[in-house]
Order: structure tokens, then C-alpha cells, then sequence
């Protein structure tokens, strides 16, 4: 899997969006952006994924660009629920299951100041 | 909606000791994960099954093994416990290799 980067922390005020960033500047063409983010010792969960258009779902939006080497993920009004540390994962799509792991890195904490 | 189940929560074992997680995943997912996350570490990747039979495999202890069920269910067997496998261990599903689930996790205390 492509290596991402992302700052190691971030904080925004409660109702604010959050713009979190993600360099993966060594994605291949059929590699997606998946995020999942993590709150304190709980599962891991999914939030949204997308290969080169922008996408949007009930928890995020998902902004790509053009040369897919770097994206951001917006939560549109941060809640002090929002809290936890934010994976961006590139990852290839697979038929077989080689590859379809999940590769974590370092993510970034984000912190809802109230 | 039905998430994915780990049973134990939270387990206790002296070291050398054997310890067996399982892990039920979402009906009609037919692809389940399994990682470890150590002390202040990121989740770690170690198999994979898809209908029953193991599709990838990472870091994975030889002492460690697992396998998926009939009804999709899989189990992680863990033997000669060490200090060092004190984590918390996630199971995730997943319908054919798309976006992962996860389980609330097993915390695994070897004492």
C-alpha cells in the first residue's frame, strides 16, 4: 500500500469544520483514500472512502484532488463526540483479498475544544 | 443495525497460557480481519479469511492461529502467551473485501 502522512495533531472549536489533511503522494491508479477514525480504545470505525471524485456521506465529505496525491476530510460541524485520532488509508481494491488489508499509520488526533 | 460481537471483552492469562478470541461478523459479511493494537500503537494487520479459507496473512505470530467457520464466525487461537501479547485485539468484517467493520475489541492482559 502507498504510504500517507498526515499532521500528527489538530484541534477545532465545536461547530466549526474540521479540514483534515493526507498526503499520499505515491498512490497508484487503482489504490482508494479510505478514513476511519478511532475514539479511545474502541473499534476502529469506517467513515468514507473514495478513488478520484469527491464523495459525501452523512458523516463527511471527501475532497480529492485532481493528481489524487493529497485529499482532506471535512466533518462540516465538529462535536466534542468527534474527538479521536483520524486514519487516512490508501488502499487497492482486490478481488482475491491480498491487499484488501488495512495499513495504519501514525493518523491524526483531532481535538472539539468546546 | 447488527454490528460485529467479540467475545471475550476482556481476558486475563498467565504467560505460557493458551487463549482462543472469537469474533461473529455482520450476517451476509463473508470476510473477516483480525488485528492487533498494542500499548499506545497503531492497529496491526495479522490474517485474513474470505469463505473460509485465509486470504492474506501479516505479522502473525507462528504461535497464533485462526480460522473461519462454516457460519462465517472466526476464531483466533493464541498459545505460550507471552508479556508482549497484552493488547487489544479488533475483529472486522466485511461483504467480499469493501469497507471494514469493526468490532469493539478483546483486551488481552498477560500476566
Amino acid at each position: 500500500d502507498a504510504k500517507t502522512t498526515q499532521p500528527t495533531s489538530m484541534d477545532c472549536a465545536e461547530g466549526r469544520a474540521a479540514n483534515l489533511p493526507c498526503n499520499h503522494s505515491t498512490i497508484s491508479g487503482n489504490e482508494y483514500v479510505y478514513w476511519y477514525r478511532q475514539i479511545h480504545s474502541q473499534g476502529p470505525q469506517y467513515i468514507i472512502h473514495g478513488l478520484k471524485n469527491n464523495e459525501t456521506n452523512e458523516m463527511a465529505s471527501l475532497i480529492i484532488t485532481e493528481d489524487r496525491k493529497s485529499s482532506t476530510l471535512i466533518l462540516p460541524h465538529a462535536t466534542l463526540r468527534d474527538t479521536a485520532v483520524y486514519y487516512c488509508i490508501v488502499r487497492a481494491s482486490s478481488d482475491t483479498g491480498a491487499n484488501s488489508k488495512l495499513t495504519f499509520g501514525k493518523g491524526i488526533t483531532l481535538s472539539v475544544r468546546p | 443495525a447488527a454490528g460485529v460481537i467479540q467475545s471475550p471483552r476482556h481476558l486475563i492469562k498467565e504467560k505460557r497460557e493458551t487463549a482462543t478470541l472469537k469474533c461473529y461478523p455482520i450476517p451476509r459479511h463473508d470476510t473477516v480481519y483480525w488485528y492487533q493494537q498494542g500499548p499506545g500503537q497503531d492497529p496491526q494487520f495479522l490474517i485474513s479469511f474470505y469463505e473460509k479459507m485465509q486470504s492474506d496473512k501479516g505479522s502473525i505470530p507462528d504461535r497464533f492461529s485462526a480460522q473461519q467457520f462454516s457460519d462465517y464466525h472466526s476464531e483466533l487461537n493464541m498459545s505460550s502467551l507471552e508479556l508482549g501479547d497484552s493488547a487489544l485485539y479488533f475483529c472486522a468484517s466485511s461483504p467480499k473485501f469493501s469497507e471494514q467493520f469493526f468490532g469493539p475489541g478483546t483486551r488481552l492482559t498477560v500476566l
